[in-house]
């Protein structure tokens, strides 16, 4: 079993809908990475989270530290929200990066 | 502000050769970290380096090194090429001590092995 999944690994829907991606890990976390890679490679980092909540533009992300899961949510989804979102999370334990297969959304107009 | 700047963007390599992959941090970072990217396994940490040691690396084996310069510039070098050697390498930079800021990637490195 990986230590961080995610799910749905595809994600399909029409603009203007909210959408969420959802991020589970097994190990003792300091912070947890989301991410956005768009076609041709480039990775941007979205957020970093420890605990809580936190907001930019339409992306939410959350993180519960205790049921060791996090949620990256799109309001109002857009075509141009059309990438693959990946989570990562440093272990505790290690101080290394260990990342989530990915979900690929696509967002239709 | 220059983002990270990673070259080359493509190379083409033969089984047994060697090859040099350059990364550039954000001027002012001292926190440069590696990873490979492959349709199979995904994203996967290779190393990290803070102020030209290396703090962290990832389960590759020995072909696999890097180093970091004085001026937070890090070079990664994989000898004796394998066909699965083929992938997106980034590298990532960061202002925290230990890379526990924010990361900035870079575009990436597509090496291609035959």
């Amino acid at each position: 079993k990986n230590e961080v999944e995610q799910s749905p690994q595809n994600l399909t829907a029409q603009e203007g809908e909210f959408i969420t991606i959802n991020c589970s890990y097994s190990v003792g976390i300091s912070a947890l990475h989301w991410l956005q890679q768009h076609p041709g490679g480039g990775i941007v980092s979205l957020f970093m989270l420890s605990s809580g909540k936190k907001k930019h533009g339409r992306l939410i992300a959350t993180i519960n530290i205790q049921e060791k899961h996090s949620s990256l949510h799109i309001t109002a989804s857009h075509p141009r929200d059309s990438a693959v979102y990946i989570c990562a999370v440093r272990t505790y334990n290690t101080d290394k990066l260990i990342f989530g297969t990915g979900t690929r959304l696509q967002v239709f107009p | 502000k220059a983002g990270v700047t990673q070259t080359p963007r493509y190379l083409i390599k033969t089984r047994g050769q060697q090859v040099t992959l350059s990364c550039s941090p954000i001027s002012g970072h001292r926190s440069v970290s590696w990873y490979q990217q492959t349709p199979g396994q995904g994203l996967q940490f290779l190393f990290e380096y803070f102020s030209e040691t290396q703090r962290n690396k990832g389960n590759f084996p020995g072909r696999f090194s890097g180093r970091q310069f004085s001026n937070s510039r890090s070079e990664m070098n994989v000898s004796t090429l394998e066909l699965g050697d083929s992938a997106l390498y980034l590298c990532a930079s960061s202002s925290g001590q230990r890379n526990t800021g924010e990361l900035f990637f870079g575009e990436g490195s597509r090496l291609t092995v035959l």
